[in-house]
């Protein structure tokens, strides 16, 4: 099952523009990560956030996470073509960090 | 560090058929993960090892499914009378043996099944 849902499914936006994904849970998390996915490929883990940090930013990368909202964003600053791919949260329950739940996804255009 | 390697990247087979897939994980991740993703989903955890032992594993494995890691190095997932659902790509990861760790991925071994 998955444990996150990304909202929203699809964007398609124009380079240089930025690009906002959400993430939501259901249950109590150690850490979330995100990952991006191109077509035939697999993922590639962005950044990973722990329960007790709110914000962290890498590169373009911009993640928030509120646990008391059980939810996050990923922000995509000044985008490129290549960040055309899917992106995908995954969350590590509390007590473990080995099975790592993903969420369903968002795929993102950038149009050059 | 050559990262997480499968083979064979496209398996095409025939329902009924047997087929074995093997992962040869970071050389020093203790922690190996197999999932399965099927169009538009995200990954779907399947069994986890640490180092040679199975820790844990999905009910969505069923009695077809099998994995191994004989030596705490390369994994392989056999899948015994393949059925048309078992069509997907199944994805290994490898991590450290610490928290906090991210996964690294391998680009996957893509089945169909005719």
């Amino acid at each position: 099952s998955q444990q996150g849902e990304e909202d929203p499914q699809a964007l398609s936006i124009q380079e240089g523009e930025n690009a906002t994904m959400n993430c939501s849970y259901k249950t109590s998390i150690n850490n979330l990560q995100w990952y991006r996915q191109n077509s035939g490929r697999g993922l590639v883990h962005l950044i990973l956030i722990r329960s007790n940090e709110r914000e962290k930013h890498s590169g373009r990368l911009r993640v928030t996470l509120d646990t008391s909202k059980k939810s996050s964003s990923l922000l995509i600053t000044a985008s490129r073509a290549a960040d055309t791919a899917s992106y995908f949260c995954a969350t590590a329950p509390l007590g473990g960090y080995q099975k790592v739940t993903f969420g369903t996804g968002t795929k993102l255009q950038v149009i050059p | 560090d050559t990262g997480v390697s499968q083979n064979p990247r496209h398996k095409i087979t025939k329902r009924g058929q047997n087929v074995t897939f093997r992962c040869d994980p970071i050389s020093e991740h203790n922690r190996l993960y197999w999932y399965r993703q099927t169009l538009g989903q995200g990954p779907e955890f399947l069994t986890y090892f640490q180092n040679e032992a199975q820790l844990e594993k999905s009910r969505l494995l069923s009695d077809r499914f099998s994995a191994e890691r004989p030596k705490g190095s390369f994994s392989t997932l056999e899948i015994q009378r393949t059925e048309q659902g078992d069509s997907a790509m199944y994805l290994c990861a490898s991590s450290p043996d610490r928290g906090n760790q991210p996964q690294h991925f391998g680009d996957g071994t893509r089945l169909s099944i005719l």
